[in-house]
């Protein structure tokens, strides 16, 4: 099946930094993918979806200018959590679809300290 | 915008036995419906989905039932083992394509006990 892949697995930063997360889709093309965010013991909640070369189109509540995403090429989007405070501590996980499925990453666990 | 509900919260079940968990939807155009299992901080996994053309669909001891009318599907496991014990959520989507979005129940968190 198709492979999506997230870098970094785990990642600490410091209060006031910015963080960024990598999603690619290894063996295939992805002009779409979503971000997620699962905070412990929650559910996943969609935070925003990924467009290859145009704005990415984010859910209501969710801070376009604090958590910058970039999709630059159809197989890589990016996540940037800037000035992260602790209470953006959370699971961040990808998704894409492929051939009418949808693969999710790994996964990238940020602790900001 | 689509609502998923999704209960039991958490289900404690004897080895062997089957469990159930149920979900609801409100928006009618859903077709969707993928069940996923995720282990503590690992990726969600597809184990079963179903579309709106069906009502029911089985795999081993997994199967998924559909009611559009009532708006709500549920996943059925059978002859439960402790490897089961994960947290378990359902979806709902308008068809899986690209700008269509899952959302997801809040989750199951079940416990098989030996």
């Amino acid at each position: 099946g198709a492979v999506v892949s997230q870098h970094p697995s785990r990642v600490i930063c410091k209060s006031g930094t910015s963080v960024k997360i990598e999603c690619r889709s290894l063996d295939f093309q992805a002009t779409t993918m979503f971000w997620y965010r699962q905070f412990p013991k929650k559910s996943l909640m969609l935070m925003a979806t990924s467009n290859e070369g145009s704005k990415a189109t984010y859910e209501q509540g969710v801070e376009k200018d604090k958590f910058l995403i970039n999709h630059a090429s159809l197989t890589l989007s990016t996540l940037t959590v800037t000035s992260a405070h602790p209470e953006d501590s959370s699971f961040y996980i990808c998704s894409a679809i492929n051939r009418g499925a949808i693969y999710f990453g790994e996964g990238s666990w940020l602790t900001v300290v | 915008g689509e609502n998923v509900e999704q209960h039991p919260s958490t289900l404690s079940v004897q080895e062997g036995d089957s469990a159930v968990i149920k979900c609801t939807y409100s928006d009618s155009a859903s077709n969707y419906f993928p069940w996923y299992k995720q282990e503590l901080g690992k990726r969600p996994q597809l184990i079963i989905d179903i579309r709106s053309n069906v009502g029911e669909k089985k795999d081993q001891r997994i199967a998924v039932t559909l009611n559009k009318t009532a708006k709500h599907f549920s996943l059925h496991i059978t002859e439960t083992q402790p490897e089961d014990s994960a947290v378990y959520f359902c979806a709902a989507s308008i068809e899986v394509a690209a700008g269509n979005k899952l959302t997801f129940g809040g989750g199951t968190r079940v416990l098989v006990k030996p």
